[in-house]
């Protein structure tokens, strides 16, 4: 699976937009680009998914670049319930038989 | 719909103990994951179900981990003789099908800590 790029941490005003960039410069055409998220204790939770197109749904949008080699996790409008760790992760079209192959994410922490 | 259930929430042991861990998916889902996320650390697949069936357990350490899956629905996983690095919070996952495009739901996971 081709490896994700995530700056470790950010921070972002409550009721702005939390824009969260992830790198994956070798990704190959047959691979998605999905986002979960980790709230402190709890297990990780699927956001969303995408190939090419960007992508939106109820709780956020995904926007990918036209070359693929790297996406912007938008939350439109960030509470302090967002404060949380979140990852990108590339995987295969089709599942494949591997998990999920999580790296350290982002820690986004949501400033009142 | 219920989400996948796990217990012990917290689990503290001895070295050298064993421990073992139960898992509930969600209803119908032919896939089942155990993760193992060490603190300040992204959960790293341990083994992974298909039904009763192992896909992949490549990274499960077999010397003392041991997971198992009766009837496609429970499972357990087993650490015997626990080691102090085993310390760390073991999360169960399940999804529809690992052939299909979908996501995974994860459970609250079980804190283990090896003292």
């Amino acid at each position: 699976d081709a490896k994700t790029t995530q700056p470790p941490s950010m921070d972002c005003a409550e009721g702005r937009a939390a824009n969260l960039p992830c790198n994956h410069s070798t990704i190959s055409g047959n691979e998605y680009v999905y986002w979960y998220r980790q709230i402190h204790s709890q297990g990780p939770q699927y956001i969303i998914h995408g190939l090419k197109n960007n992508e939106t749904n109820e709780m956020a949008s995904l926007i990918i670049t036209e070359d693929r080699k790297s996406s912007t996790l938008i939350l439109p409008h960030a509470t302090l319930r967002d404060t949380a760790v979140y990852y990108c992760i590339v995987r295969p079209r089709g599942g494949g038989a591997d998990g999920l192959t999580f790296g350290k994410g982002t820690h986004l922490i949501i400033q009142p | 719909e219920a989400g996948v259930a796990q217990s012990p929430r917290y689990k503290i042991i001895e070295k050298r103990q064993s421990v073992a861990f139960w898992c509930n998916p969600i209803s119908g889902h032919a896939t089942l994951y155990w993760y193992q996320q060490i603190l300040g650390q992204g959960p790293k697949l341990l083994i992974q179900f298909q039904n009763n069936g192992v896909v992949d357990d490549s990274q499960l350490p077999k010397d003392r981990f041991s997971a198992e899956r009766l009837k496609g629905v429970d499972s357990t996983l087993k650490i015997q003789p626990a080691k102090l690095e085993d310390s760390a919070v073991y999360l169960c996952a399940s999804s529809l099908r690992a052939k299909e495009i979908g996501e995974a739901f994860f459970g609250q996971g079980t804190r283990l800590t090896v003292v």
